[in-house]
Parts: structure tokens; C-alpha cells; sequence
């Protein structure tokens, strides 16, 4: 079946716009996660959804980030006045319930210049 | 908060074992994973151990854990060119929710 998609696959924006990063888990995976990775890191949490509500946000760096998960499926990282340091691979991973096996997507690659 | 090891690099030949190692630090950690990422890729699930297990066979993968040293280890037998990659080792705390991830080791198979 189909496994997790992120759109785009990548992202240059200019230093203080606004982006969006878009993840489609896994159909029926009822929890979401957003990690960050960043050059010749392993990826950092940032979020965790289950269902539509975020369970764990204490990853997120600063209030210049925000996710949401309206109807619990697809999800939205959305960065605001982005900065040259928020540069890196955005990875989204889906769940299902009950499960602690994490499913990976391709990434989005945002460069801010 | 939890910390985790890794070696920057490995090299083997092909058909020779590779044995990538790693170390954490939270003893509560439940279930410890071996990701695979290949360039330009997303994270490959390649297995997974639960702590009340010392081994897990998986065809080519085996798994140790050593829960009183807390180190994981994840050996390839017979290593392919395909197995050139950067393995990440990751471990989960019923604490939290997420997955906290090493910094990765580089495999790379010469012929």
C-alpha cells in the first residue's frame, strides 16, 4: 500500500517568509509525528499527534512553529518568519493504533537563503 | 533526557559481517530501533527489539541488547553493496512519545 508522503519534496523560501509542509500518513495510522533533521544529524522530535489533538509539542523549537491536524489525517507544519537555522530535512512518520512502529516519509528538504 | 551513541563510520568488505554499535542512556528505554537511510531518502524501518529480549533474528539483521551496559548493536551478515547506508539507531521511554535518535553510522562496503 501506499506509505507516507510529504509534500513538497523540497522548499526554498527566503529568510522571514511563511511555509507550509504537508504530510500524508499512512491510511489509518492515527498517530503523526514531525521530526527535524538536520546536516549529519540524527532527526529531533518536534511533534506528536494522536488523532486530531497534538499529545506532545515540547519538541517544537520556538512559537514560530505550529502544526495542525484538523480532521486527523493529513497534517501541517507551518513555519513562520522562517530563519537561515530552520534549514533542514522535515520528516513526517504515521503509526497505527496501538503500534510502536514508526513509518518514515521521503522528507521535505527546506533551504532558507 | 535520553541520550544516544553511535560511531560516525564503518567499512567492510562485501560478504564480510558489519556489527553497528550503540549506546543510551535512559534505562526505562521499551523498545529500541535500527532505521536505514540511504542518500536523498526517508528512514527505512528495518527492525526492532523490545527490552525484555536480549536477541532478535531477523534473515541477514540480528539484534543484541545488553540492558545492564545499555548497548544495542544491529549485525549484517554477509554485507551487500545495497547495505551501504547510514544506519540510525533509536530508542523509545514509555515516558514519552516520540523516539529520540543517535547521530547515525555511515556503513560503506568496498568490493
Amino acid at each position: 500500500g501506499a506509505g507516507v508522503s510529504q509534500t513538497p519534496s523540497n522548499k526554498v523560501t527566503e529568510k522571514g517568509k511563511y511555509v507550509e509542509l504537508r504530510c500524508d500518513p499512512i491510511s489509518g495510522h492515527t498517530a503523526l509525528y514531525w521530526y527535524r533533521q538536520s546536516l549529519g544529524q540524527g532527526p529531533e522530535f518536534l511533534i506528536y499527534f494522536q488523532g486530531t489533538g497534538a499529545a506532545d509539542d515540547s519538541g517544537l523549537p520556538n512559537d514560530r512553529f505550529f502544526a495542525v491536524r484538523p480532521e486527523g489525517s493529513v497534517s501541517t507544519l507551518k513555519i513562520q518568519r522562517t530563519e537561515r537555522g530552520d534549514s533542514a530535512v522535515y520528516l513526517c512518520a504515521s503509526s497505527p493504533l496501538g503500534s510502536y512502529e514508526q513509518y518514515f516519509g521521503p522528507g521535505t528538504r527546506l533551504t532558507v537563503t | 533526557g535520553e541520550d544516544v551513541e553511535q560511531s560516525l563510520f564503518l567499512s567492510v568488505r562485501e560478504g564480510d559481517s558489519s556489527v553497528i554499535n550503540c549506546t543510551y542512556t535512559d534505562s526505562s528505554s521499551t523498545y529500541l530501533y535500527w532505521y536505514k537511510q540511504e542518500p536523498g531518502a526517508g528512514l527505512q524501518l528495518l527492525t526492532y527489539i523490545f527490552s525484555n529480549m536480549d536477541m532478535k533474528q531477523d534473515q541477514r539483521l540480528t539484534v543484541l541488547l545488553n540492558k545492564k551496559d545499555k548497548h544495542l548493536s544491529l549485525r549484517i551478515a554477509d554485507t551487500q553493496t545495497g547495505d551501504s547506508a547510514i544506519y540510525f539507531c533509536a530508542v523509545y521511554t514509555g515516558t514519552a512519545s516520540k523516539l529520540t535518535f543517535g547521530t547515525g553510522t555511515r556503513l560503506q562496503v568496498t568490493l
